[in-house]
């Protein structure tokens, strides 16, 4: 299976700019999305075939990245982005998530 | 506005079934693929089932292979998700989800359900 990994925290104070990596053991094209989870709701998407914003989510957030190497960016962070976020490919079976990065405001 | 609500969740022992549904609404339920992804306790996400649009297709994941089933009916905009075996590992919350694609090339999943928690502890 593709295993994709994510750093598991960040800190970061309102305004700042935000990067989250993700890595996949293997080639996964630009079939990589990213979903934002907070506490007690289910997963939103964000972002879709790496760099495609999901309507209806602010234009702060932006993906990047093809082949094993991804990212979310978030400029600026907001207090109400605190949350965990989760990679997850689709380019090769079974579709796999990273563990999630958890975002964290100063 | 799309909603999925899923239902059927609860307190299990080990070796027993559950049967979990998802009444979709809001889209046409009929044209698209639906998923169950469930989330462990403190853990992160896993993806399980995956049925087509016309049930013509179903694909598991290799730790509920053979134990779960993946079905809906198109006419009550349902999904259902059969567990037989339930093992403690099973023990998560169940999200159903609805799929999407780009490009006819990548699937992803544009909305989720709040989830419907399974526990197996005897």
């Amino acid at each position: 299976d593709t295993v994709l990994t994510q750093s598991p925290a960040l800190a970061v104070s309102p305004g700042e700019r935000v990067t989250i990596s993700c890595r996949a053991s293997e080639s996964v094209s630009t079939g990589m999305h990213w979903y934002q989870q907070k506490p007690g709701q289910q997963p939103k998407l964000l972002i879709y075939g790496a760099s495609n914003l999901e309507s209806g989510v602010p234009a702060r957030f932006s993906g990047s990245g093809s082949g094993t190497d991804f990212t979310l960016t978030i400029d600026p962070v907001e207090a109400d982005d605190t949350a965990t976020y989760f990679c997850q490919q689709s380019w090769n079976d079974p579709y796999t998530f990273g563990a999630g990065t958890k975002l964290e405001l100063k | 506005e799309v909603q999925l609500v899923e239902s059927g969740g609860g307190l299990v022992k080990p070796g027993s079934s559950l049967k979990l549904s998802c009444v979709a609404s809001g889209f046409t339920f009929s044209s698209y693929g639906m998923h169950w992804i469930r989330q462990a306790p403190k853990k992160g996400l896993e993806w399980i089932a995956l049925i087509y649009y016309d049930s013509s297709n179903k694909y598991y994941a290799d730790s509920v292979k053979g134990r779960f089933t993946i079905s809906r009916d198109n006419s009550k905009n349902t999904l259902y998700l059969e567990m037989n075996s339930l093992r403690s590992e099973d023990t998560a919350m169940y999200y159903c989800a609805k799929e999407a694609n780009y490009d006819g090339t990548y699937y992803y999943f544009d909305y989720w359900g709040q989830g419907v928690m399974v526990t197996v502890s005897s």
